[in-house]
Order: structure tokens, then sequence, then C-alpha cells
């Protein structure tokens, strides 16, 4: 069993829904990270959350440390969206990220 | 623009040539790390430094090497390329704290 899993993998979505991406890791941790691979394959940084919720423009993330569970959010979905979703974290006195295999995300207009 | 510089591209090796992607970084960032995409499966942690002169090997170390002569550079070295590394290489950088974490473009590379 992998120590980060992500639900589900693959998610299609018509334009403006609303849009949720979980994530449960097994390990005890200092942060969770939520990363975006847009279809270029490039990858960008989204948030790092340690506890509680932040917010993006359409972007909300939350974490519950008890349950060791995160989810992200996407408001109004938009076609631009599209990309794989990656949950990574960090494990307690490491300086090393496990990721999560990444959701795959469609919005159709 | 700053940020994490990655080079190449692309690549095609031929089985036991070697190589070295490049990695460079103008944020002054401490930590620096390689990891290889595959499909089906997480990035995975090749090797990874906190600070110039430091390294250690991540989960899928076996036929690469690194160096951290300075803070900007972090070269992966490929020894002998085999067909098992052909995959999509990221160098990614973050700060003391690791707060976030820039990501290079990536590099595809083909063992054939």
């Amino acid at each position: 069993k992998n120590e980060v899993e992500q639900s589900p993998q693959n998610l299609t979505a018509q334009e403006g829904e609303f849009i949720t991406i979980n994530c449960s890791y097994s390990v005890g941790i200092s942060a969770l990270h939520w990363l975006q691979q847009h279809p270029g394959g490039g990858i960008v940084s989204l948030f790092m959350l340690s506890s509680g919720k932040k917010k993006h423009g359409r972007l909300i993330a939350t974490i519950n440390i008890q349950e060791k569970h995160s989810s992200l959010h996407i408001t109004a979905s938009h076609p631009r969206d599209s990309a794989v979703y990656i949950c990574a974290v960090r494990p307690y006195n490491t300086d090393k990220l496990i990721f999560g295999t990444g959701t795959r995300l469609q919005v159709f207009p | 623009n700053a940020g994490v510089t990655q080079t190449p591209k692309f690549q095609v090796l031929k089985t036991g040539q070697s190589m070295t992607l490049q990695c460079a970084q103008d944020m002054n960032h401490e930590y620096m790390s390689w990891y290889r995409q595959d499909p089906g499966m997480g990035l995975r942690l090749i090797h990874y430094s906190v600070g110039a002169g430091i390294t250690d090997q991540g989960e899928v170390p076996n036929g690469y090497n690194v160096s951290r002569s300075t803070t900007e550079d972090f070269p992966l070295r490929l020894l002998s390329a085999a067909p098992s590394q052909t995959s999509v290489y990221f160098c990614a950088s973050s700060s003391q704290g690791f707060y976030g974490y820039t990501f290079g473009s990536g590099t595809r590379l083909t063992v054939v």
C-alpha cells in the first residue's frame, strides 16, 4: 500500500462544476503539498499545509491531521484547470517528499 | 526569470553511454533534489542535497551520481545508461523551512 493515496485517479467535469480531489496518507507529517502538473509537463507548487485551510483564487485546500487526510477543491472549474494534481507529504524529521500518483482532471466546456 | 533551470529538455542515449543532466537555481535555496517520473507512479526521489557539499540518497539512487559544489548547481550524472532509466527527470529546490518547492521544466530521457 502506498504511503500517499489519491482519489480519484481520473476525473472529468463540465465547466463550472465544483471539484474535489482527495489525499490520504499513512505517516506522521510535517507538511503536505499540493502540486499541479500542466499538460506540457511543468510542475507548479499550489499549497503547503500543516493545518487548517488555505485559499488561493478558486482553489481551496484543507487538511485534517488527525484523520491524515487532505482535500483540494476547485470552485467554478474551467478548462484551463485541466491538469494532473499531485499530493505530496513531508514526513516528520525528514527532508524528503513522498508523492501520490496524481489525479488527472479534465474540464470540458 | 528566477527559478530552476534544467537542461537538456530532451535526450536520447544509447545503452552504456554517460551524460549529465544540469540543474541550476538562482533563488539561493539550500535544498535541491532530483526526481524521476514514470507512468502510473508518483515522483520518486533519486538524490537530494541540503546545502553545498552535502548530498544524500533518495529512494532510487542506483545508477546515478550527484555533487553539490555550489549552492546554485546540482547536476545529476548517469554513469552507464540503461533502458530502465528511460523516464522524465525533474529537479526541484526549496528554501530552508520547505514552504514551497520550485520545479524545473523536466528532462525527457530515452535510453535505447
